[in-house]
């Protein structure tokens, strides 16, 4: 079946650290993104990608970064400079820039500090 | 710039009724999608319905519909008949023409009462 894969789906991560958050899909879709995730503040767009070896900040990229060197894969890392990363992260994927195209999501992945 | 609005952070609504959950865009682009998703506890996001910038008929989904009034940049989501399992958290969305970005409003909280 195609989808969305994230993992790990909880991660613990010292202060200090990189964590690097996976995201693989097997949709063919062209684009990519990521999301954060906080009470009250709805879906943040952190970073997307539209093609391999592209990619695009949005709102909120400060203390992330992101690869895109394969279509299915879009990883994200959190380093040491997001003062404060604890949140839940969600990889999406839509087929296309069309004003049209739904978003496909996975599962997320709730990264916590400790 | 984009912009997806929701200034409901929580809704109430009796088992059987509708709900409306309201959304208001802001974009310069001529041709763009509005978007509806449904987070429920498990944190999955589950597309519900799409409405064109250029549909002429409002969208309707099973017993979601969307009430769109481009001139006043709103796309509100209507529940019919409500279910309990239609509590959950709302998330409004958009994209546009000629770019990848795709972006999310800060969510509504929905609480269906038996």
């Amino acid at each position: 079946d195609g989808g969305i894969t994230q993992s790990p789906k909880y991660l613990f991560r010292k202060e200090g650290q990189n964590v690097t958050l996976s995201c693989e899909q097997n949709l063919n879709h062209d684009a990519m993104y990521w999301y954060r995730q906080d009470p009250g503040q709805g879906l943040r767009l952190i970073y997307y990608s539209q093609i391999v070896n592209d990619f695009q900040k949005g709102d909120i990229a400060e203390g992330y970064s992101v690869s895109r060197e394969k279509k299915e894969s879009f990883p994200l890392t959190v380093t040491s400079a997001q003062k404060n990363p604890t949140a839940f992260y969600l990889c999406a994927s839509r087929y296309a820039a069309g004003v049209n195209t739904e978003a496909f999501f996975g599962q997320g992945t709730r990264l916590t500090v400790v | 710039a984009q912009k997806i609005t929701q200034t409901q952070p929580g809704m109430f609504v009796q088992e059987k009724e509708a709900v409306t959950l309201d959304c208001t865009y802001d974009t310069s682009d001529q041709s763009y999608g509005l978007f509806w998703y449904k987070q429920p506890s498990s944190g999955e996001m589950i597309f519900l319905i799409y409405q064109g910038s250029y549909d002429e008929q409002n969208a309707t989904e099973g017993r979601y519909s969307l009430n769109f009034q481009k001139a006043r940049k709103s796309a509100n989501l209507v529940i019919s008949a409500s279910q309990l399992g239609d509590s959950a958290m709302y998330f409004c969305a958009m994209g546009a023409s000629g770019t990848y970005k795709y972006i999310f409003g800060t969510g509504t909280r929905l609480k269906v009462l038996a």
